[in-house]
Formats: C-alpha cells, structure tokens, sequence
C-alpha cells in the first residue's frame, strides 16, 4: 500500500527565504512521487514528478524536489521564496505496478504555504 | 486546450434533494478521477474510471453517492439524497494513461472544482 506524510500543515517564510516543505512517503513497490500546488479557489496543478531517472527534478516556478530512496523522502525546495507562492501543496504517490491500483494516486494532507513581505 | 470543465462551479441546495455535479475531461484522456476535498478529511478519491470503466470505486462514501461515463467525453456524479456532511468542494481529474513502461507517471489535470453546500 500507498501513503504520504507531510510534515507540517502550515509553513511560513519571508520573501526571498528558501522553501522547504517536507514529504515522507511509503510504498511496497518502487514510487512515482509528484507535488501539486492549488491556488485559492483552483483545482491542482502539478509542480513536478520524479519517475525514473536523476533523483533531483525541477519543475514549474523555480521549484525543485529530491528523491530519497534511503530516507523515503521527496521534500520541495525553493532557493527564493516570492509572494506569489502562497499556496497549498500536496505531495502524492503513486504504484509503479499494475494492479488495481492502476493510475491511482494518494495524497498527503497538503501544507499551507503563507510568504510575508 | 479549455482543460478539464466541471458545472457547476457552485451549488447550494438543501437536505434530501439530488444533487448531480458534471465532469468534462480533456479530449483525448482516458482515466477520469472524482475527489472530494474536506478540511476535515483533506483530499480523498471517490472513484476513477479507466476507458469508460469504473476501476476503483472503494471511496465512495455510500449508497447515496454514484458516478457514471456514459462516453469518453462526460461524467457525472450524483448524490441521492443529500446531506450536510456532503457539503465539499468536488473535483473532477482527467489523465491519459499510456500504459506500458509509462504506466503510473501519467500527470493529472484538475478541473476547477465544485462547491457543494448542503444545508
């Protein structure tokens, strides 16, 4: 089975700080790990997604996320934080098997992310 | 691309009557997600379908929920009767699963969402 933990409901930085929102992840099978970021009143869009390949993925915004097999983990980083990333973010995983589980995804509680001025 | 289209954006209706909130996946995806988000429960899947086919309907909160794709183009998900605790912003996800080596790296596209309020 699945499951996300994310460390932390509610985290505030300065503008121009670094982010740092934390996720830990349990899977029985090899992951794929994705962030999702949701904007007042939006669905989910994606951030970015680890498959295969280089464990340190870059995606939208400046905004980059290191898998860790060895500690389970796939914590978002940002080197500068702005204004305009206030936001919720959710951490998901998901099996990289067949099954009935196919294309599912299971998400962590999300993290309010507040930037001050 | 207009993205995934959910109708409607807002619903305010009272307690026991159906409620049916409408899902538009982009053209061309063959996996369709209905999730419900809550404060208190944060965000659960209620049921994916895979090629017009319900795959994995477990998070469905009980008989009063259903949800069907009647074609590749449009889904809906129907609660009757309603209920306060129903009162959630829903949202609808679309993706193209390839299947394959490339199965489960399939990115999901969010609709807006729906805001149900049941009172």
């Amino acid at each position: 089975a699945q499951s996300v933990t994310q460390l932390g409901s509610h985290v505030s930085v300065s503008e121009g700080a670094l982010v740092l929102l934390r996720c830990n992840y349990s899977s029985s099978v090899p992951p794929y790990l994705f962030w999702y970021v949701q904007y007042p009143n939006q669905g989910l869009q994606l951030l970015l997604k680890y498959t295969t390949g280089a464990t340190l993925v870059k995606g939208i915004n400046g905004f980059e996320a290191e898998f860790k097999k060895s500690e389970t983990s796939f914590h978002l980083t940002k080197p500068s934080a702005h204004m305009s990333d206030a936001a919720e973010y959710f951490c998901a995983v998901t099996a990289a098997d067949r099954g009935s589980t196919l294309g599912r995804l299971y998400f962590g509680r999300g993290t309010q992310l507040t930037v001050w001025p | 691309d207009a993205g995934v289209i959910q109708s409607p954006r807002h619903e305010v209706t009272e307690m026991g009557q159906e409620v049916t909130l409408r899902c538009k996946p982009i053209s061309g995806h063959n996996s369709l997600f209905w999730y419900r988000q809550t404060m208190m429960r944060g965000l659960e899947l209620l049921i994916y379908f895979n090629n017009n086919v319900p795959i994995d309907d477990s998070g469905m909160p009980e008989d009063r929920f259903s949800a069907k794709m009647p074609n590749a183009s449009f889904s809906t998900l129907k609660i009757q009767p309603s209920e306060p605790r129903d009162s959630a912003v829903y949202f609808c996800a679309s993706s193209l699963n390839r299947g394959g080596a490339r199965f489960g790296t399939d990115t999901q596209y969010f609709g807006p969402g729906t805001r149900l309020t049941v009172l």
